[in-house]
C-alpha cells in the first residue's frame, strides 16, 4: 500500500509561471513531510521540509503547504526556471528515523 | 568535495552471482541509509544504520541482502544470488547527529545494478 502518493506522473509548466505540485498521505502518524528533486544520473536532493504544527513554510521560491486535515500537501515554485525541471519527491515521516517517498512528479519547465 | 560518494556507479551482473555496493557518507554524519529506487517509483527504504548498529531493516531486505557498517563509517551492502528483480537504482544517504527529523539527509549518487 502505497502511503505518500503523487498522483500525476508529470507536469509540464511555462517559464515564469507558478508550478504546483500535489502530494497525498494516507498515515496520519506522519509529522514531518519533505520534499526532494531529484535530476539525472543524481541522488535526490532536499529541497524544503514542514512540520505537521505548521501549515506553510516558505524558502525562497519555493512554499510548500501542509493541510492535516486533508492529508494533502503541495508544494509551489514562483516562477518556475527551467532549471527546476527535475522529478520532485513528496515525502513523509513518521519518526526521526525514516522517510517514505512517494513515486514522484517529472516537472518540465518550458523556456 | 566531501558529500556522500557511491561505488560502482553501475554494476552489470549475471544471474546467481554476488554483488557488493560501498557507500562513503559524510564524515561527521552518524547515520546512514539505504534505499532502492526502481522505474517511475520513488526510493524505498531499505535499511539504515546508527554508527555500526543496524537499527532497521524494511522487508523488502529478504535474507539475500546483508549491510555492515563494521566502523561506523563507510557501509557495503551485498546482494547473494542476485536475481533479475533486484535490478534498481540503489542509494545511499547520510544524516547528521542532533538532527530530530530527517531534512539533513544527503543522498550519494546511487549504483545502478542490472541483473541479466
Amino acid at each position: 500500500d502505497q502511503q505518500v502518493k503523487q498522483n500525476s506522473p508529470s507536469l509540464s509548466v511555462q517559464e515564469g509561471r507558478i508550478s504546483i505540485l500535489n502530494c497525498d498521505y494516507t498515515n496520519s502518524m506522519f509529522d514531518y513531510f519533505l520534499w526532494y528533486k531529484k535530476y539525472p544520473a543524481e541522488g535526490p536532493t532536499f529541497l524544503i521540509s514542514i512540520s505537521s504544527i505548521k501549515d506553510k513554510n516558505e524558502d525562497g521560491r519555493f512554499t510548500v503547504f501542509l493541510n492535516k486535515s486533508a492529508k494533502h500537501l503541495s508544494l509551489h515554485i514562483v516562477p518556475s526556471q527551467p532549471g527546476d525541471s527535475a522529478v520532485y519527491f513528496c515525502a513523509a515521516s513518521p519518526s526521526y528515523d525514516k522517510v517514505i517517498f512517494g513515486p514522484g512528479t517529472s516537472l518540465s519547465v518550458i523556456p | 568535495d566531501t558529500g556522500v560518494s557511491q561505488d560502482p556507479r553501475h554494476k552489470i551482473t549475471k544471474r546467481g552471482q554476488n554483488v557488493t555496493f560501498r557507500c562513503d557518507p559524510i564524515s561527521e554524519h552518524n547515520r546512514l541509509y539505504w534505499y532502492r529506487q526502481t522505474l517511475g517509483q520513488g526510493p524505498e527504504f531499505l535499511t539504515y544504520f546508527q554508527n555500526e548498529a543496524q537499527l532497521e531493516k524494511s522487508r523488502l531486505l529478504s535474507d539475500r541482502f546483508s549491510a555492515e557498517r563494521p566502523k561506523g563509517s563507510f557501509s557495503t551492502l551485498e546482494i547473494q544470488r542476485t536475481e533479475q528483480g533486484d535490478s534498481a537504482m540503489y542509494l545511499c544517504a547520510s544524516s547528521s547527529p542532533g538532527q530530530i527529523h530527517t531534512d539533513t539527509q544527503y543522498f550519494g549518487p546511487g549504483t545502478r545494478l542490472t541483473v541479466l
